[in-house]
């Protein structure tokens, strides 16, 4: 089965950096575009980034644009987040997500991690 | 960019049912999904490309759309049910994803 197992949360400084990593297994890794979507204490969804199969397009939510890069290794199956310049605002638990599309018109998130929480004070 | 708007919650006794709507600009070109999320848990898709459930999720769980609104639909709604639901769809930026605010279901 589909498995996604999030790592390298924890506390961040603010202009701090963290990497997180999330190892896949159950499924052909190359085949899917992945995301990373986050959740603040008592708030909602966020989706913040995703990368297609080849890792050839890359995309970012405003929030996060310029300071955090996704990127992936399909030889270990992995996806990758590095967030530099953080602040508080960033505190969240980040879920790595595999992401699917139909067509133009229909995307959504089939898998995802446990999740891993990010921390940002001082 | 655009949002969805979601009522913050909702509630629904026991066996009966319960609609959540899910209301955006991007709805009128793009399909929601919706997800299912419980105290401490990861979400949990449970409706996909227009109105297609994942292998798993009851069929009492169904969904529609119209418009700029989307719906998310439990027949019969049974207490494993209490939950948050959150839609999502594309952003009128093409490569872009949004998610709704959330919804609040208390089953009573």
């Amino acid at each position: 089965q589909v498995q996604l197992v999030e790592s390298g949360g924890g506390l961040g400084k603010p202009g701090g950096s963290l990497r997180l990593s999330c190892a896949a297994s159950g499924f052909t890794f190359s085949n899917y575009y992945m995301a990373w979507i986050r959740q603040a204490p008592g708030k909602g969804l966020e989706w913040i980034s995703h990368i297609t199969d080849s890792g050839s397009g890359i995309y970012y939510a405003d929030s996060v644009k310029g300071r955090f890069t996704i990127s992936r290794d399909n030889a270990k199956n992995s996806l990758y987040l590095q967030m530099t310049s953080l602040r508080a605002e960033d505190t969240a638990v980040y879920y790595c997500a595999r992401y699917d599309v139909s067509g133009w018109d229909s995307t959504w998130f089939d898998s995802w991690g446990q999740g891993t929480l990010v921390t940002v004070s001082s | 960019s655009s949002d969805l708007t979601q009522g913050p919650a909702v509630s629904v006794a026991l066996g009966q049912t319960v609609r959540i709507t899910c209301q955006g600009n991007s709805l009128r070109s793009f399909y929601a999904s919706w997800y299912q999320q419980k105290p401490g848990q990861a979400p949990l898709l449970v409706i996909y490309d227009k109105d297609k459930r994942p292998s798993g999720i009851p069929d009492r769980f169904s969904a529609s759309s119209s418009g700029n609104t989307a719906s998310l639909t439990i027949t019969g709604a049974q207490a494993e049910d209490e939950a948050d639901y959150y839609c999502s769809s594309r952003d009128s930026n093409y490569n872009h994803v949004i998610f709704g605010g959330g919804t609040k279901l208390t089953v009573l």
